[in-house]
């Protein structure tokens, strides 16, 4: 059973390009949460999503960021017009249902922006 | 949400020296959980503990929690170099919210040979 994939693993990007991350959960995991971690900090929640549905997106900022999870296919979480702030790595993790009590991680995907 | 502390932020030690981490907040812990990374990849759970005064133990890895449910401490016998990386506490959220997961703001591990 595969882990968590994610790619890119690095992504550089240009101040106002579009930055697309991609996020395949585990077999079975219908669960989807993104979390981003700037260098030398922990990790902070972004959005939480299940098939088709964005459950608690609350730790997303407002304005450029975009996530879905679509019947098919991975999860994606959309940065549009990114700025330097933005730079920091994006991890997701995947769970079976809300109740369970682990998540699983994937490598994450460490976006540069110029 | 709560905020929780980590402290030390950065340890270095020699390889067969013991360590401690520790984990705090001024409200009590639903449960709380310590996961280790290591250098490109993501967070690796290693435990979850729920009672106040639990002790676990995993191989040469000693976890408390606080008989209050407050604080968290982390201790690894004989360090190895295998055991550098950043150490991280994380409370789980409500279940019926979702589960999202609170971290602190971890402890970089550098275990020199």
């Amino acid at each position: 059973n595969a882990g968590v994939m994610q790619n890119p693993r690095h992504l550089v990007r240009r101040r106002g390009q579009e930055a697309r991350l991609r996020c395949s959960p585990m077999k079975g995991h219908s669960h989807v949460y993104w979390y981003r971690q700037l260098p030398e900090e922990g990790l902070k929640f972004m959005v939480y999503l299940q098939k088709e549905n964005i459950i608690d997106e609350s730790g997303m900022p407002k304005e450029r960021f975009s996530a879905e999870f679509p019947k098919e296919g991975p999860s994606i979480l959309r940065i549009q017009q990114v700025v330097r702030g933005d730079s920091a790595a994006y991890f997701c993790a995947s769970s079976p249902d809300f109740s369970y009590n682990e998540q699983f991680f994937g490598p994450g995907t460490r976006l540069t922006v110029l | 949400t709560q905020l929780l502390e980590q402290s030390p932020q950065f340890l270095s030690i020699q390889e067969g020296e013991n360590l401690t981490v520790y984990c705090n907040s001024s409200s009590v812990f639903s449960s709380l959980q310590w996961y280790r990374q290591e250098p490109g990849e993501g967070p690796v759970l290693l435990v979850t503990v729920v009672t106040g005064g639990e002790v676990k133990k995993l191989k040469r890895l000693t976890f408390q929690f606080g008989d209050a449910r407050k604080d968290s401490s982390l201790h690894i016998t004989a360090a190895q170099p295998g055991d550098t990386g950043l150490y991280l506490c994380a409370e789980p959220g409500v279940k019926a919210a979702g589960n999202k997961l609170t971290f602190g703001g971890g402890t970089r591990v550098l275990v020199k040979p």
